[in-house]
């Protein structure tokens, strides 16, 4: 069966740091891009950054663009999301989200169950 | 950057049909996606490609998109369809992907 974990959430105080991880099982990550998708509480769905299978690639949303950032360790079939400098407004339940296999604009085809992420003092 | 509109909410009684869309800027060029969240759990594809359907999800939902709006169609609905649904697309000019709104459907 095809899964996605999220670890890594909890509270943390307004200029703080986490490192989300997001682990997969039943399938290969390595052969996937991820992307990181959050919802704050009550609102819609906003997505926050990109990596492609090889790790070579990364896009981040504009609201997170030099505080958040995706990495990856194939070999630990594992996606992280670096957050620095966190705010008020970070706080949300992150997703981690496999893009499915083709050739461009491909669908978020498995999700995890998410972690939050509660930022305050 | 690109802006997905949908309507927040849609009220339908079971068995009729709900129309969910979704308005962006030249939209049919783009290859739309749908999710369905029920509360609590995370999002769930259930149209990707503007009108394929992954495996177990009913003939029921069904998508098309052209000119400047994309539409999720659900028949004869019924009481677990009740979710937020969202489209999603990739922002061609910078490969950021981008939500819609959300739309809430409420099942009289």
């Amino acid at each position: 069966e095809v899964q996605l974990v999220e670890s890594g959430g909890g509270l943390v105080q307004p200029g703080g740091s986490l490192r989300l991880s997001c682990a997969a099982s039943g399938f290969t990550l390595n052969n996937y891009d991820v992307n990181w998708v959050r919802q704050a509480p009550g609102k819609g769905l906003e997505w926050v950054s990109y990596i492609s299978s090889s790790g070579k690639t990364i896009y981040d949303a504009d609201s997170v663009k030099g505080r958040f950032t995706s990495s990856r360790d194939n070999a630990k079939n594992s996606v992280y999301l670096q957050m620095d400098s966190l705010r008020a407004e970070d706080t949300a339940v992150y997703y981690c989200a496999r893009e499915g296999i083709g050739d461009s604009h491909r669908p978020f085809d498995h999700w995890g169950q998410g972690t939050l992420i509660t930022v305050s003092s | 950057s690109y802006v997905l509109t949908q309507p927040p909410s849609v009220s339908v009684a079971p068995g009729e049909t709900a129309r969910i869309t979704c308005g962006g800027n030249n939209i049919g060029s783009n290859r739309v996606h749908w999710y369905q969240q029920k509360p609590g759990q995370a999002p769930l594809l259930v149209i990707y490609y503007n009108s394929d359907r992954p495996s177990g999800i009913p003939e029921r939902f069904s998508g098309s998109n052209s000119g400047n709006t994309a539409t999720l169609t659900i028949s004869r609905v019924e009481a677990g369809d009740e979710a937020d649904y969202y489209c999603q697309v990739w922002d061609n000019s910078i490969l950021h992907r981008v939500f819609g709104t959300g739309t809430k459907v409420t099942v009289l």
